[in-house]
C-alpha cells in the first residue's frame, strides 16, 4: 500500500509555544490529506481537510486559529499547533488517499504525533 | 450524521481461536468501508477496503462482509495469533460521501499465548 509518513512521532513542549508536524506522502501525490485527533479510549475525530494550495477546511468546533495546516505541495501537509496549552495534547494522525478528489478510495494513515505540553 | 459503532469494546481469547468483531453504522448509503489496525502508540493500518458494491474482501486470515442493507460489517479472523493483539477500527464516509472518515471506537482484541 502507499506510505504516509508524519514527522516528529513524539514532540513534548512548553505551554505558550508552538509546535509544527509533518505529513508526508511518499510515493504518491495528495491534493488532498486529513488531519485527526485521537484521544484515550475515544474514537479519531477528524480535525480538519488539508486541500493543496488553497485553505483547509476545519470540522465544526475546531479553531483554525489555533491549528494552522498548510498544505504547500502535492506530498507535504503541515500542522501547527500555536501557543500549546496542556489541554492540547494528544495523538495527532494525518491521511492520505492516492485518490485524491473522489470518494471510494483507500486512505492511508501516517504514524502518528503525540505531542505533549507541559 | 454517519455514526459508527463497534462491539465488543474489548476482547481476549486464547491464541487459535476464530474470532469476530462487529461494525455497525447509521447511514447505508456509503461508497465503501474500511477496516485498520492501530498498535499502542501508533498509526493506523490499513487492512481491508471493502467498496459498496462488494459483499466481501480476504486478506490472508482476515475476511471482512460488508451489509449496507443492514449497516452492518464484520471482521473475521481465523486462526488468531499473539501478533494480532491491536485495537482494530472501522470507518465509513460521513453522509453525501468523501475520502474523509467517520471511525467506530475500535475493538481491543487480546490474543493470549
Amino acid at each position: 500500500g502507499a506510505v504516509v509518513s508524519q514527522h516528529p512521532s513524539r514532540v513534548i513542549c512548553k505551554s505558550g509555544t508552538s509546535v509544527k508536524i509533518e505529513c508526508r506522502s511518499l510515493d504518491f501525490q495528495a491534493t488532498t490529506m486529513f488531519w485527526y485527533r485521537q484521544f484515550p479510549k475515544k474514537s479519531l475525530m477528524l480535525m480538519a481537510t488539508s486541500n493543496e494550495g488553497s485553505k483547509a477546511t476545519y470540522e465544526q468546533g475546531v479553531e483554525k486559529d489555533k491549528f494552522l495546516i498548510n498544505h504547500a505541495s502535492l506530498t507535504l501537509s503541515t500542522l501547527t499547533v500555536t501557543s500549546a496549552h496542556p489541554e492540547d495534547s494528544s495523538f495527532y494522525i494525518c491521511s492520505a488517499s492516492p485518490n485524491s478528489g473522489g470518494p471510494g478510495g483507500e486512505l492511508f494513515f501516517g504514524e502518528g504525533s503525540r505531542l505533549t505540553v507541559l | 450524521k454517519q455514526e459508527v459503532t463497534q462491539i465488543p469494546a474489548a476482547l481476549s481469547v486464547p491464541e487459535g481461536e476464530n474470532l469476530v468483531l462487529n461494525c455497525s453504522f447509521t447511514d447505508s448509503a456509503i461508497y465503501n468501508l474500511q477496516w485498520f489496525r492501530q498498535d499502542p502508540g501508533k498509526g493506523l493500518t490499513s487492512l481491508l477496503l471493502i467498496q459498496s458494491s462488494q459483499r466481501e474482501q480476504t486478506s490472508g486470515r482476515l475476511n471482512a462482509s460488508l451489509d449496507k442493507s443492514s449497516g452492518r460489517s464484520t471482521l473475521y479472523i481465523a486462526a488468531s495469533q499473539p501478533g494480532d493483539s491491536a485495537t482494530y477500527l472501522c470507518a465509513v464516509p460521513p453522509q453525501g460521501g468523501s475520502e474523509k472518515l467517520v471511525f467506530g471506537k475500535g475493538t481491543k482484541l487480546t490474543v493470549n499465548p
